[in-house]
C-alpha cells in the first residue's frame, strides 16, 4: 500500500461541477494536510491547508479531513477551465523515525468547457 | 514578498559531468527541501535542511547526489558524474518552520542529461 495514495485519473467534470479529489493516507498520527496545484510543465502551487477534523473552505475550494478514516479530499465548486492540472496530495507521516512531506502521485482533472 | 527562486531554470549537460543547482528559499523562511520529479512522476523527496541542524539526506538517491546549505540562506545541489537517470525536474520548496507547515516551492530546474 502507498503511503499517500490518491487516484490518478484522469477525472473530467463539466464546466461548473464540483469536481471530487480523494486520498487517503497510512499514518494514524499525521498531523498536516496539504492540497497542492501543478499545472503541466509548472511547479506544484499550494492551494489549501488542514490541520483538524471537518471541513476548511476558502472560495471555491473545501478541504475535507477524517483523520479517524484517514482520508483528506478537496472539492472544488463551480470548476472552471483553469481548473484543469494535476492535484497533488500531501501528508506529513513518520518517515525513518522522522516527520516527512510525503506526496501522492497526483489527481488529473478536466474541466471541460 | 519574493518567492523561492531557482538557478538555472535549464540545463543541459553530458553524462559524466558535475553539475550544481541553486535555490534562494523565501526570507525568513528556516526550513529548505529538495525534491526530484521525472516526466510524468510524482515529488520524489532528495533533501531537508532545518536551520543549523543536520540535513535529513535519507532520500537522497546515490552517493553522487549531495547538497549544503549555509545557515538560513542560499542551497546548493550537487550531481556528480550525471547519468541519463538524472535528467528529471529538481524542485526546492521552503517553509517556516519546518516539516509540519506549508511548503512553498520555486520553478524548478530542469535537467537534461545528454
Amino acid at each position: 500500500q502507498k503511503e499517500v495514495e490518491q487516484n490518478s485519473g484522469p477525472l473530467s467534470v463539466p464546466e461548473g461541477a464540483i469536481a471530487s479529489l480523494n486520498c487517503t493516507y497510512s499514518d494514524r498520527v499525521s498531523q498536516s494536510f496539504f492540497w497542492y496545484r501543478q499545472y503541466s510543465g509548472k511547479s506544484p502551487e499550494l492551494i489549501m491547508s488542514i490541520y483538524s477534523n471537518g471541513d476548511k473552505e476558502d472560495g471555491r475550494f473545501t478541504a475535507q479531513l477524517n483523520k479517524a478514516s484517514q482520508y483528506v479530499s478537496l472539492l472544488i465548486r463551480d470548476s472552471q477551465p483553469s481548473d484543469s492540472a494535476t492535484y497533488l496530495c500531501a501528508v506529513n507521516l513518520r518517515v525513518n523515525s522522522a516527520r516527512q512531506l510525503t506526496f501522492g502521485s497526483g489527481t488529473q482533472l478536466t474541466v471541460l468547457p | 514578498g519574493a518567492g523561492v527562486s531557482q538557478s538555472p531554470s535549464n540545463k543541459v549537460t553530458e553524462k559524466g559531468k558535475d553539475v550544481e543547482l541553486r535555490c534562494d528559499p523565501i526570507s525568513g523562511h528556516t526550513a529548505l527541501y529538495w525534491y526530484r520529479q521525472r516526466l510524468g512522476q510524482g515529488l520524489e523527496f532528495l533533501i531537508y535542511f532545518q536551520g543549523n541542524s543536520a540535513p535529513d539526506k535519507s532520500g537522497l538517491p546515490s552517493d553522487r547526489f549531495s547538497a549544503e546549505r549555509t545557515g538560513e540562506s542560499v542551497s546548493t545541489l550537487t550531481i556528480q558524474r550525471t547519468q541519463q537517470e538524472d535528467s528529471a525536474v529538481y524542485l526546492c520548496a521552503s517553509s517556516s518552520k519546518g516539516q509540519l507547515t506549508e511548503q512553498y516551492f520555486g520553478p524548478g530546474t530542469r535537467l537534461t542529461v545528454t
